[in-house]
């Protein structure tokens, strides 16, 4: 069965400086995918960002960005030029790209983010 | 928001109550999940319904009982449950079918806060 961890149960960051959220996964398949979804206080969950394991490419949304790691199983999650509006908990997620429609998640990290 | 509803947003009950929590997408979707999210732990992927049929059941208790009457309607139905079953219970949706399904993203309700007492 597959496992995702997330190791920093909090972070902060100041307004405008950079933080990198850390995953790492567990699976023995080859073909997957990668999210990252944030959940602000009392607000719903969104999607912030996607990565295809086969793409060797890392995938960048605005000042979001990835870094994929196949063979270290490591998938962190870069927020640049960070906002009061980033505070939220993240979420790290792997779906199989074969086998059915199950999300499996991280703990989550609590980003804050001071001004 | 993300086209995915759910009520009621919060909700307490006793342990011999019965209730169900109703979740409606909006978005064409084909596929209903259930999830529950307790503190500090991972969500906790509950049921999935894909085209109107249940086609996972992660070892959930029986007093939480699904119904999947359409393909943008999902309710979960709760009897005599214990104070741990407290929790943040969200419901998502998305497209089931595709050659790579894992392309299709989860959209996700603001969520129902469940407090059994």
């Amino acid at each position: 069965a597959q496992t995702v961890t997330q190791s920093q149960p909090e972070m902060s960051v100041q307004e405008a400086e950079t933080v990198t959220l850390s995953c790492t996964y567990d699976t023995s398949e080859s073909d997957y995918y990668l999210f990252w979804y944030k959940q602000p206080p009392s607000r719903q969950m969104i999607l912030v960002i996607r990565q295809e394991a086969y793409k060797q490419q890392n995938a960048t949304e605005n000042r979001f960005s990835v870094n994929f790691q196949k063979a270290a199983k490591s998938f962190s999650l870069k927020i640049s030029d960070s906002q009061l509006g980033d505070a939220a908990m993240y979420f790290c997620a792997y779906r199989s790209a074969l086998y059915g429609n199950k999300l499996v998640f991280g703990a989550g990290t609590i980003l804050r983010v001071k001004s | 928001e993300t086209g995915v509803t759910q009520t009621p947003r919060h909700l307490v009950m006793g342990m011999t109550n019965k209730k169900s929590l109703k979740c409606e997408q909006h978005l064409g979707h084909n596929a209903m999940y259930w999830y529950k999210q307790s503190a500090k732990k991972p969500l906790e992927l509950m049921f999935v319904y894909s085209l109107e049929e249940r086609v996972e059941n992660n070892s959930v208790p029986s007093r939480f009982s699904p119904e999947c009457p359409n393909s943008s309607h999902l309710f979960l139905h709760l009897h005599t449950l214990q104070p741990e079953d407290s929790a943040l219970y969200l419901c998502a949706s998305s497209q089931a079918q595709g050659a790579h399904e894992g392309e299709h993203e989860q959209f996700f309700g603001p969520g129902t806060r469940l407090t059994v007492l």
